[in-house]
């Protein structure tokens, strides 16, 4: 079945830092990727859009100078937390979507605990 | 504006009991109806799914039923397990909006021994 790899799993950085989260698909090529957040107990926020070889698309109020994604091979994206703050502690999950022979639904990374201190 | 609307928020079952949670929607172009489930601290990890055009669809112990007309579909854990305590999340998506998923807002379920 698909895969869908992300890393690293938990993560602790100085408020000011930035953390860089990588989301591959290990068995399949992806077109899109989906970045979520996760608050505690509450369902999941769509925060962007990864198109393979082109801008993000970013949902209304995720500024997307601070949410820096780069998807630039069919397995790969990545989501950058810049000049990260306390308030970007939360629970980032990527998810990909198999391409070709019709949609299939997406697999979801194991997710991502960042906490800025 | 809640694409799919989910409910209970949480549900206490006993152990061998049915869990049923229960998923509305408004927009007739959704196609694609998954369930996903959730353990602390984890991705989700998908359950079992249906398209619009079946009225259930039955996975081992895990059934989906759908009603078209009602817009609506839920979720039934049967012989529901400690195991199966996590929390679970329907979704919607359709071709329009390039598959993107609108999720509901969550059931935590905890099966009691």
């Amino acid at each position: 079945g698909a895969v869908v790899s992300q890393h690293p799993s938990r993560v602790i950085c100085k408020s000011g830092t930035s953390v860089k989260i990588e989301c591959r698909s290990l068995d399949f090529q992806a077109t899109t990727m989906f970045w979520y957040r996760q608050f505690p107990k509450q369902s999941l926020m769509l925060m962007a859009t990864s198109n393979e070889g082109s801008k993000a698309t970013y949902e209304q109020g995720v500024e997307k100078d601070k949410f820096l994604i780069n998807h630039a091979s069919l397995t790969l994206s990545t989501l950058t937390v810049t000049s990260a703050h306390p308030e970007d502690s939360s629970f980032y999950i990527c998810s990909a979507g198999q391409t070709g022979g019709g949609f299939r639904g997406y697999t979801f990374g194991s997710g991502t605990r960042l906490t800025v201190v | 504006q809640q694409q799919v609307k989910q409910s209970p928020q949480s549900l206490i079952v006993q152990k061998g009991g049915i869990s049923i949670i229960n998923c509305a929607y408004e927009n007739t172009a959704f196609d694609y109806f998954p369930w996903y489930q959730q353990f602390p601290g984890k991705g989700p990890a998908l359950l079992i799914a249906i398209r619009p055009d079946v009225s259930e669809k039955k996975e081992g112990r895990f059934t989906i039923s759908f009603n078209k007309s009602a817009k609506q579909f839920s979720l039934h854990i049967m012989d529901s397990q400690p195991g199966d305590s996590a929390t679970y999340f329907c979704a919607a998506s359709m071709k329009s909006t390039g598959n993107q998923f609108y999720f509901g807002t969550g059931t935590s379920l905890t099966v009691i021994p």
